[in-house]
């Protein structure tokens, strides 16, 4: 059963406005969060993490908050460009070894 | 630094055949993983190393087998192929305990008909 989900396949947004991808957790002994960015044909490579200490994390243009009462975690980009254009996962740490459990990715197209 | 590739890129293999995926980095890091994932899916863990010698399963181990003989190096070996293991694989790699962002190599895409 899924422990990390990503409930929006898809998203499309234009060039300059918000995007805002969601992410829900089961398990509230969650205490860390990651975002992964993923191109096609490519690997997937880090953007963005959170602590569950704090209830927001910045970086440039990418802002990560985090509601635990919720278990609800979202990925904001702003402005959105085109080269944003990407399939997005949220992950967390489970059972150790810094393994991961993913969503199943969200892919954002961000049109001129 | 190369971080972490794989090979091959592509690779079709018939129903029964075997191959090795191969992963290697160069980051020094201890712990290594694959995943596969599947059309409109997550990443899924098959198998995980946190060092030469030390391997265990992950989510999705069955028909999958793994080795870790050197820090750099961590095979995935595939025996008697079956169109479910059709999939994209990726190795990451990651410092230690704790440290939880990965770094990914490009992926094997594989298809067993």
């Amino acid at each position: 059963d899924q422990q990390v989900k990503q409930n929006s396949p898809s998203l499309s947004v234009q060039e300059g406005r918000i995007s805002i991808l969601n992410c829900d957790y089961t398990n509230s002994m969650f205490d860390y969060f990651l975002w992964y960015k993923k191109y096609p044909a490519e690997g997937p490579t880090f953007l963005i993490s959170i602590s569950s200490i704090k209830d927001k994390n910045e970086d440039g243009r990418f802002t990560v908050f985090l509601n635990k009462s919720a278990k609800h975690l979202s990925l904001h980009i702003v402005p959105s460009q085109p080269g944003d254009s990407a399939v997005y996962f949220c992950a967390a740490p489970v059972g150790g070894y810094s393994t991961l459990t993913f969503g199943k990715g969200t892919m954002l197209l961000v049109s001129p | 630094n190369a971080g972490v590739t794989q090979t091959p890129k592509f690779r079709i293999l018939k129903i029964g055949q075997s191959m090795t995926l191969q992963c290697t980095q160069d980051m020094n890091h201890n712990y290594m993983y694959w995943y596969r994932q599947d059309p409109g899916m997550g990443l899924k863990l098959i198998y995980y190393s946190v060092g030469a010698g030390i391997t265990d399963k992950g989510e999705v181990p069955n028909g999958y087998n793994v080795s870790r003989s050197t820090t750099e190096d961590f095979p995935l070996r595939l025996e008697l192929a079956a169109p479910s293991q059709t999939s994209v694989y990726f190795c990451a790699s990651s410092y230690r305990e704790g440290s939880y962002e990965q770094y990914f190599g490009p992926g094997t895409r594989l298809t067993v008909t």
